[in-house]
């Protein structure tokens, strides 16, 4: 069983639409972060859940809007997307609360916008 | 906020040769150093990390040191494989803190 999944792998769209990635975790973390690795490879942490809860809100665009319907799920949504948008998006979770910050990675999301 | 820099950006090696990546970090509060490797089209993994109460650990040909004196921490690789070759991410954070990476190293190894 896949630890961190995301989906969907591949997304190419058009400037101006909106899109959203899904992640889930089955690892019983209580953290979820949403990162953002453009084509530099520089890794940047956008958002983090903790229990369903947002704990970090970096400055990113308003048109990213993260949801956490359970702490196992953690969607991104992306609406108006530009060609600045184009990266590869990672969901990860921790279990913060046992003290060790140690980030799984899901596969991670490659969002193409034309 | 944390800051956490990372040298080089580009590393080559021969095969059989040695790797160092050093890091430098900002806060002195931090207390977790973990390091990520990243192959190519491939998702970030821990492949070693270390806390502040320790000075050294090591396993199997990779090894970090962390001096908290001098705020920085490094990753040693020995007898580097082209399985070695990928992008390595030092990070740090403090405790219930975000983790803050660096900028990460590409390593080639070339045999």
């Amino acid at each position: 069983d896949t630890a961190v999944s995301q989906t969907p792998k591949y997304l190419v769209t058009q400037m101006g639409n909106d899109k959203s990635i899904k992640c889930e975790q089955n690892l019983g973390h209580d953290t979820m972060y949403w990162y953002k690795q453009d084509s530099k490879k520089f890794l940047k942490i956008m958002f983090s859940y903790n229990n369903k809860e947002l704990i970090i809100n970096e400055t990113v665009p308003n048109r990213f809007s993260p949801k956490s319907p359970d702490k196992a799920h953690l969607n991104l949504h992306i609406n108006s997307l530009e060609l600045g948008d184009s990266a590869v998006y990672f969901c990860a979770s921790s279990q913060v609360a046992s003290g060790a910050n140690v980030l799984t990675f899901g596969a991670g999301s490659r969002l193409t916008v034309l | 906020g944390e800051n956490v820099e990372q040298h080089p950006s580009t590393l080559s090696v021969q095969e059989g040769d040695s790797a160092v990546i050093k890091c430098t970090y900002s806060d002195s509060a931090s207390n977790y150093f973990p390091w990520y490797k990243q192959e190519l089209g491939k998702r970030p993994q821990l492949i070693i990390d270390i806390r502040s109460n320790v000075g050294e650990k090591k396993d199997q040909r990779i090894a970090v040191t962390l001096n908290k004196t001098a705020k920085h921490f490094s990753l040693h690789i020995t007898e580097t494989q082209p399985e070695d070759s990928a992008v390595y991410f030092c990070a740090a954070s403090t405790p219930l803190e975000k983790l803050q990476f660096g900028a990460g190293t590409q390593v080639v190894v070339t045999p």
